[in-house]
């Protein structure tokens, strides 16, 4: 079974629906990231989370946030899905930092907004 | 401001030959991580390498090496006697400390595109 798993893999929707985004992990791992992937523009950091209570904003979380559920857990959600949030959705988790431990990339969820 | 710079968005070439792609980073931190992720068409990320600030030294795996030099900020990525299998889409990362404790963990590069063609 795969460490870090996103439920949906795809998902169309229509403008102004609420939308949420699912992924769990098996790692253990403490920190788990949400990012957003735009041809030509890499993956930016929407939000990331050190441990059940702690969650921070990335570079663009306009229009998007998150609940930690469990250590295990971490939801993103759309409350008003708009066309330009259309993307490829991906969760990672990593261990605690000061070691530049690389981060582990879930398989993504492809996101159309109408 | 921490940056990553891929300037090559495509790369083809043919079978067997050798292709080299380039990552350019800034940071003005001493300490910090680079990482380059592979991405191929079914689209989830593999990680292939990490090399931290101080360890100057070419790392070769494979058909796979990596050049990393402090002096131009780069860490470029050699494939030798390229296959099919290596088109991908391949990014390249920076950590640094600052922001490795902060969380923020990586900056991507926006990407290269290699396509190998029989």
């Amino acid at each position: 079974d795969a460490d870090v798993t996103q439920t949906p893999r795809n998902r169309i929707t229509k403008t102004g629906k609420r939308i949420m985004l699912e992924c769990s992990q098996t790692k253990g791992h403490d920190r788990m990231y949400w990012y957003r992937q735009d041809p030509g523009l890499g993956l930016r950091l929407i939000y990331y989370s050190f441990d059940v209570k702690d969650i921070n904003k990335g570079e663009i979380s306009d229009g998007y946030s998150v609940s930690r559920q469990a250590q295990a857990k971490f939801s993103l959600s759309l409350e008003s899905a708009i066309p330009n949030q259309t993307a490829l959705y991906f969760c990672a988790t990593s261990t605690s930092g000061g070691k530049g431990n690389e981060q582990f990339f879930g398989p993504g969820t492809r996101l159309t907004v109408l | 401001a921490q940056k990553v710079t891929q300037a090559q968005t495509e790369i083809s070439v043919v079978e067997k030959e050798d292709v080299t792609l380039d990552c350019v980073y800034e940071t003005r931190d001493t300490t910090y991580y680079l990482f380059w992720y592979k991405q191929p068409p079914s689209g989830e990320l593999v990680f292939l390498i990490r090399r931290n600030s101080f360890d100057e030294q070419n790392e070769i795996s494979g058909r796979y090496s990596w050049n990393f030099q402090k002096s131009t900020s780069s860490f470029n990525f050699t494939i030798t006697a390229s296959q099919v299998v290596d088109s991908a889409v391949y990014f390249c990362a920076l950590s640094d400390l600052v922001r490795d404790n902060y969380g923020q963990n990586f900056v991507f590069g926006p990407g290269t595109r290699l396509s190998v063609l029989p």
